[in-house]
Order: structure tokens, then C-alpha cells, then sequence
């Protein structure tokens, strides 16, 4: 079984600033991992994915994340946040088993302010 | 293509009743998952099906239930409400194979008075 933690619940930055979510996983195996955003009242998006290779991975909107396999994290990053960047971001864990199903964290509110 | 629908987008239903939900996933996905969306427990998962068959499910009572038809299209049912069965509900498609990200709808707000 996998589990994940974001380890904030809500963060609060400056429009232009930048900002770090942060995630850590725990899995006895192999893992797939996501990034995803939810704006109000929408479903989820997926901004991006780790599956392999590159442990640096680029996804839309401006933003990237790193896999560190020995400090089982997955730390999302954007260099200068705008305000439509407010959203709920979810990091998302599956293993390699070829089922589908993913264990989310319980999610991390980005507030943007001017 | 057109993106994962679900219907109806908004149900308001009274504890006891059943409830049905639909999703439509993308053109050519076989998997079809559904997730709960609760501001206690955050994201849970339901169970996931693939060309017609249950292939994953989650720890969730029986009162919830699923199937998926042979076009991918897939429903959700949920007898004998509980207040506790307000939630957004979240429907995924995925092409089920070696591609593992999955393709959210905009989910069923359910709201049992």
C-alpha cells in the first residue's frame, strides 16, 4: 500500500513570487507519480507526471517537479506564481501494478495575492 | 477529443433514496475509475473497472456499486443514502494500459438532505 503526505495545508504567497509544495510518499514498491490542480467547483487537471527517466519533470503552466527516490519526495515548484495559479494542488501516488488506481495526498491551497 | 462527462453535475437526494451517477470517458479508454471527494477525508478511491469487469475496488461498503458498459460508459450507484454520502464524486478514464495518468471529469456534487 502507498500513502502520501503534503506536508502544508494551505500556502499563502505574493503574484511573481516563487513557491514550493511540497510532497512525500511511502511505498514498499516502485511508484508512478502526479501532480494535479483543482480550481473551484472543477475536477482535476493533471499538471504533470513521473513515470521514469528524468527525475526533473516539466508540466504545464510554468510548473516542475523533482523525484527523489531517497527522500521519497516529490516537491512541486513554479519560479513566479500569478493570481490564477489559486487553486488546490493534489500530488497523487500509484504503484506499477498496471491498475490505475491512484492515493492522493489531502491536497495543498496555493493562495496567490497581489 | 472530447473530455471525461459526467452527469447530472449537480443531485440533491434524501437519506434513504438510491442514487445513480454516469460517466462518459475519453474517445478510446477502456478504464473507467471513480474517486470520492469529501472535505474530511479528501480524495478516496471507489473501485475501477475495465472492458466491463471490477478491476480494482476500494474500502468502501457495499452500499456503493458500480458496472461499466460496452461502449467504457460506466454508472455508480449508491443505495439507502446516509448524510455522510454528500461528496463530490469524480469519474477518471484512462487507456487502462501502460499509460498510467488518468483524465478527470468535472464530477457530481451529491448533496443528501
Amino acid at each position: 500500500a502507498q500513502s502520501v503526505t503534503q506536508l502544508d495545508s494551505q500556502v499563502p504567497v505574493f503574484e511573481e513570487a516563487p513557491v514550493e509544495l511540497r510532497c512525500n510518499y511511502s511505498s514498499s514498491v516502485s511508484v508512478y507519480l502526479f501532480w494535479y490542480v483543482q480550481y473551484p467547483n472543477q475536477g482535476l487537471q493533471l499538471l504533470l507526471k513521473y513515470l521514469s527517466g528524468s527525475t526533473l519533470v516539466k508540466g504545464i503552466n510554468g510548473f516542475e517537479a523533482e523525484f527523489n527516490k531517497s527522500q521519497t519526495s516529490f516537491h512541486l515548484r513554479k519560479p513566479s506564481v500569478h493570481i490564477s495559479d489559486t487553486a488546490e494542488y493534489f500530488c497523487a501516488v500509484s504503484d506499477n501494478s498496471g491498475y490505475s488506481t491512484l492515493t492522493f495526498g489531502k491536497g495543498t491551497m496555493l493562495l496567490v495575492s497581489p | 477529443k472530447a473530455g471525461v462527462t459526467q452527469t447530472p453535475r449537480y443531485l440533491i437526494k434524501t437519506r434513504g433514496q438510491q442514487v445513480t451517477l454516469s460517466c462518459s470517458p475519453i474517445s478510446g479508454h477502456r478504464s473507467v475509475s471513480w474517486y470520492q471527494q469529501t472535505p474530511g477525508q479528501g480524495l478516496q478511491f471507489l473501485f475501477e473497472y475495465f472492458s466491463e469487469t471490477q478491476r480494482n475496488k476500494g474500502n468502501f461498503p457495499g452500499r456503493f456499486s458500480g458496472r461499466q458498459f460496452s461502449n467504457s460508459r460506466s454508472e455508480m450507484n449508491v443505495s439507502t443514502l446516509e448524510l455522510g454520502d454528500s461528496a463530490l464524486y469524480l469519474c477518471a478514464s484512462s487507456p487502462g494500459t501502460e499509460k498510467y495518468e488518468q483524465y478527470f471529469g468535472p464530477g457530481t456534487r451529491l448533496t443528501v438532505t
